[in-house]
């Protein structure tokens, strides 16, 4: 089993979409999340950390599960710039060793 | 964005040839990564450091050695580049203090082994 699993989509929808990204984790001892993403042909950016109590900044909210070891990203009103791989992440657990484990992303391609 | 750069951008080597790839940055982050990307693997930990001469082993470390001589510093070497070493490599730093170990990236390295 993979430690973090993400549906490698594509996701494809029309621009002003909601659209919704999960990913599980299999370390419960994980204490850190975060989404990035990545755009084609670029290095990864961090998009925003995930914080127990959900958080939101702007069209994109995270959500956090631990009970179930389950990750969200939820964006709204999606536009053709949102068009990239969104990669979840969370940490290594284990020495202050500030390691993180990366899906392999979820593909969106958001069309006109 | 963070200041990281990564020399050099792009190289196409030989099987057999020794490879040095380097991660430059400004930031005076304590810890420094090196990943490779493949498709269907996601990003994979080659080798990592933590200060100084200090380094570890990821979980892709076979056929790759690292050296960190400065804080500013990581050099990946491939010692006998392979084809299967073909791949986009990335350099990340990080300054993990309490639970925040968010990492930021360079624009990456795509080596080709022919």
């Amino acid at each position: 089993r993979k430690e973090v699993e993400q549906d490698p989509g594509p996701f494809n929808v029309p621009e002003g979409a909601t659209v919704a990204f999960n990913c599980t984790y299999s370390n419960s001892a994980s204490q850190s999340f975060f989404w990035y993403r990545q755009d084609c042909r670029k290095e990864p950016k961090l998009l925003m950390s995930v914080y127990s109590s959900g958080n939101e900044d702007g069209r994109f909210t995270a959500q956090l599960n631990r009970a179930s070891q389950y990750i969200s990203l939820l964006i709204r009103d999606s536009k053709l710039s949102d068009s990239a791989t969104y990669l979840c992440v969370v940490n290594s657990p284990g020495g202050n060793t500030g390691k993180l484990i990366f899906g392999q992303g979820t593909t969106l391609q958001v069309k006109p | 964005d963070a200041g990281i750069t990564q020399s050099p951008r792009h190289k196409v080597t030989e099987t057999g040839t020794p490879v040095t790839l380097r991660c430059h940055q400004t930031e005076n982050h304590r810890y420094m990564y090196w990943y490779r990307q493949d498709p269907g693997h996601g990003l994979r930990l080659i080798h990592y450091s933590y200060g100084v001469k200090d380094t570890d082993k990821g979980e892709v470390s076979d056929g790759y050695s690292v050296s960190r001589s400065k804080t500013e510093d990581f050099l990946l070497t491939l010692e006998s580049a392979t084809s299967s070493q073909t791949s986009v490599y990335f350099c990340a730093i990080s300054n993990p203090q309490g639970a925040s170990d968010t990492q930021y990236f360079g624009p990456g390295t795509r080596l080709t082994v022919l």
